[in-house]
């Protein structure tokens, strides 16, 4: 089964109300990565975090990592229309394989 | 700079036919994979290579073959098509694992 596990898989909210996706690994993670696919397009990565309960913002976008780092949320604040797409996370629970979350798509009323 | 380049962006096969879905990169990363995307269930691995000669197994791999001849190519094969393969596929490279992924522009196949 999907080893890292990714909530809600959809979320439609109100421009100007916030956004949070969570991701849970069932094992340790050394890293997990952040991406953003906007509708027909290809994954883009947003950012990576490294250490135990490591916090980072990229503008309205904060990502935080677990103590344990097995988990891990992307909160928006404020959300834009611009904000619409499918965020997902993704690590390395087993070696070199890769592994994403099932994504969460995020629509934005305007 | 091209990054990773997908080949074809559409198809539509019959049940039975085989292809081959080329990926290449211009970055010498040495990590690359294959991914399909069907709705609700995100990416999922099909298979992935560490470097030149070398290929493994992902989550999802029946039905598919790879090969790494060189650091910049890695195709896709499918043996006999089937409809449960009607998905997008992507390709992504990077200079290892638990590096940031460089994804194509994706394959999207249709098997009737």
């Amino acid at each position: 089964g999907q080893q890292v596990m990714q909530i809600p898989q959809y979320q439609h909210v109100q421009e100007g109300e916030d956004f949070t996706t969570y991701c849970n690994s069932s094992t340790t993670l050394s890293n997990i990565q952040w991406y953003k696919q906007r509708p027909g397009g290809h994954p883009v990565f947003l950012i990576q975090l490294v250490k135990s309960g490591e916090v980072k913002k990229q503008k309205r976008l904060t990502f935080q990592f677990g103590e344990a780092k097995k988990n891990s949320s992307l909160h928006i604040t404020a959300t834009q229309t611009t904000d619409v797409g499918t965020y997902f996370c993704a690590g390395a629970p087993d070696g070199n394989k890769l592994v994403f979350g099932a994504g969460t798509i995020l629509r934005v009323k305007s | 700079n091209a990054g990773v380049t997908q080949t074809p962006k559409f198809q539509v096969l019959k049940t039975g036919q085989s292809m081959t879905l080329q990926c290449a990169q211009d970055m010498n990363h040495e990590y690359m994979s294959w991914y399909r995307q069907d709705p609700g269930m995100g990416l999922r691995l099909i298979h992935y290579s560490v470097g030149a000669g070398i290929t493994d197994q992902g989550e999802v791999p029946n039905g598919y073959n790879v090969s790494r001849s060189t650091t910049e190519d890695f195709p896709l094969r499918l043996l006999s098509a089937a409809p449960s393969q009607t998905s997008v596929y992507f390709c992504a490279s990077s200079p290892d694992v638990r590096q940031p992924q460089h994804f194509g522009d994706g394959t999207r196949l249709s098997i009737l």
